[in-house]
C-alpha cells in the first residue's frame, strides 16, 4: 500500500502569508495527486488535481507543483477563508489520503 | 449542476446492520465512476469502496467481507450495504464522483451522512 505523509500536522499563520504544506509519497506517483480543503462539518473540496491543476473556480493563489515522490501544495497570500484543513491524496494504486494538515490563525 | 446527497445514517448497535443511499442528479451513476468515502470523529480520509461503470468493485481491506457498494441505475442512486458494523465504524460517510471517467481524483462530494456504532 502506498503511504502518504503531510507535513506539517499544524501550520500557524497570518493573513497575507505564503503558505507551503509538504506531501510525501512512500513510493513514486507520478503526477497522480489531488488536494483538498476541508471546512468544519463540510465535506472536502478539490483544489488541485494531477498534481498541479486548479479545479475550475479555485483562486489562482493556490498552486501544485511536484512529481514522483515529493508534492508541495502553496498558497500564496492566505485569506482569511483559507484557514482549514488540507489533505493529498493519491491515485496512482487504489487510494490514500494523507492525514490532514491544519492551517490556523496565528 | 451535480449533486449528491446521502442518507440513511443514524445509530446501530455494534452488530448491526445499515444502507447508506446516495442520490444523484445532474450526472448518471452507472456511466461514472462512484466511490464512498468515510471520516471518523476528529480524524483524517480514508477510502471506502469504489464501484466502475464496467461494474469492477474495489473494497478497503477494512470493511473487506462486511460492506458492500451497489447501484440502481433506474434511481440514479449509490449504495453501501453495511453489515457487522463495529465501534471502529463510527464516521461520516461521504459519497464521491470521480473526475471524468478515469480513476482519477474525487471531483464531487456529498454533504456526508453520519454513522454511529455503540450500545
Amino acid at each position: 500500500d502506498i503511504q502518504m505523509t503531510q507535513s506539517p500536522s499544524t501550520l500557524s499563520a497570518s493573513v497575507g502569508d505564503r503558505v507551503t504544506i509538504t506531501c510525501r509519497a512512500s513510493q513514486s506517483i507520478s503526477s497522480w495527486l489531488a488536494w483538498y480543503q476541508q471546512k468544519p462539518g463540510k465535506a472536502p473540496k478539490v483544489l488541485i488535481y494531477k498534481a498541479s491543476s486548479l479545479e475550475s473556480g479555485v483562486p489562482s493563489r493556490f498552486s501544485g507543483s511536484g512529481s514522483g515522490t515529493e508534492f508541495t501544495l502553496t498558497i500564496s497570500s492566505l485569506q482569511p477563508e483559507d484557514f482549514a484543513t488540507y489533505y493529498c491524496q493519491q491515485y496512482s494504486s487504489y487510494w490514500t489520503f494523507g492525514q490532514g494538515t491544519k492551517v490556523e490563525i496565528k | 449542476e451535480v449533486q449528491l446527497v446521502e442518507s440513511g445514517g443514524g445509530l446501530i448497535q455494534p452488530g448491526g446492520s445499515l444502507r447508506l443511499s446516495c442520490a444523484a442528479s445532474g450526472f448518471t451513476v452507472s456511466s461514472s465512476y462512484m466511490s464512498w468515502v468515510r471520516q471518523a470523529p476528529g480524524k483524517g480520509l480514508e477510502w471506502v469502496s469504489v464501484l466502475y461503470s464496467g461494474n469492477s468493485v474495489y473494497t478497503a481491506d477494512s470493511v473487506k467481507g462486511r460492506f458492500t457498494i451497489s447501484r440502481d441505475s433506474s434511481k440514479n442512486t449509490l449504495y453501501l450495504q453495511m453489515n457487522s458494523l463495529r465501534a471502529e465504524d463510527t464516521a461520516v460517510y461521504y459519497c464521491a464522483r470521480f473526475r471524468g471517467s478515469g480513476i482519477t481524483d474525487f471531483e464531487n462530494w456529498g454533504q456526508g451522512t453520519l454513522v454511529t456504532v455503540s450500545s
